[in-house]
């Protein structure tokens, strides 16, 4: 139980162009999701808690008009990248929480490069 | 708000041996402690977690310690094989629904 899938497992996209990645429980209902970031040998950042029906809180520093999330569903949420450059290449996680509170389950991950 | 450390960075170890990594938090208020492994290129996946309400809990040759009074938790494998070779984060809660997350530490199983 708990698997939170993500799509797509990675992307390549030209700067200025926009992308989205999605997030999905597979076998839970999710009312809350994470996006975080993750550069190579660092820890996880976190950029946004998702709350199904509301708008997204955005972690400092975060640009939500450039990192957009939508949580439609208790089920799905989408992260897009707009306008994207070089510098927005990363790995991509999401996470679900489960009923425990504060238990969360990791999606695979989506490593973006923006050429 | 809740500040974790996580120590070491580094871990080797012979298949075989044990390891043990550590975190310290700043809230006494927490109650939630999971542990993450996380593989290359994969996202983290949850190994074991513990409440505040109990000390200790096992799952096979992994275990969780916690020291509420200490304000610290360790991550203990046993027995360990080469594919324990990973990243490994520690987490502690931030109200009202956020974990924040250790820095992380590359544990290497050499055969």
């Amino acid at each position: 139980g708990a698997v939170v899938s993500q799509h797509p497992s990675w992307v390549i996209c030209k700067s200025g162009t926009s992308v989205k990645i999605e997030c999905r429980s597979l076998d839970f209902q999710a009312t809350t999701m994470f996006w975080y970031r993750q550069f190579p040998k660092q820890s996880l950042m976190l950029m946004a808690t998702s709350n199904e029906g509301s708008k997204a809180t955005y972690e400092q520093g975060v640009e939500k008009d450039k990192f957009l999330i939508n949580h439609a569903s208790l089920t799905l949420s989408t992260l897009t990248v707009t306008s994207a450059h070089p510098e927005d290449s990363s790995f991509y996680i999401c996470s679900a929480e489960d009923d425990g509170a504060y238990e969360q389950y990791f999606g695979p991950g989506t490593r973006l490069t923006v050429t | 708000g809740e500040n974790v450390e996580q120590h070491p960075s580094t871990l080797s170890v012979q298949e075989g041996d044990s390891a043990v990594i550590k975190c310290t938090y700043s809230d006494s208020a927490s109650n939630y402690f999971p542990w993450y492994k996380q593989e290359l290129g994969k996202g983290p996946q949850l190994i074991i977690d513990i409440r505040s309400n109990v000390g200790e809990k096992k799952d096979q040759r992994i275990a969780v310690t916690l020291n509420k009074t200490a304000k610290h938790f360790s991550l203990h494998i046993t027995e360990t094989q080469p594919e324990d070779s990973a990243v490994y984060f520690c987490a502690a809660p931030s109200p009202p629904d956020k974990l924040i997350f250790g820095t992380g530490t590359r544990l290497q199983v050499f055969p």
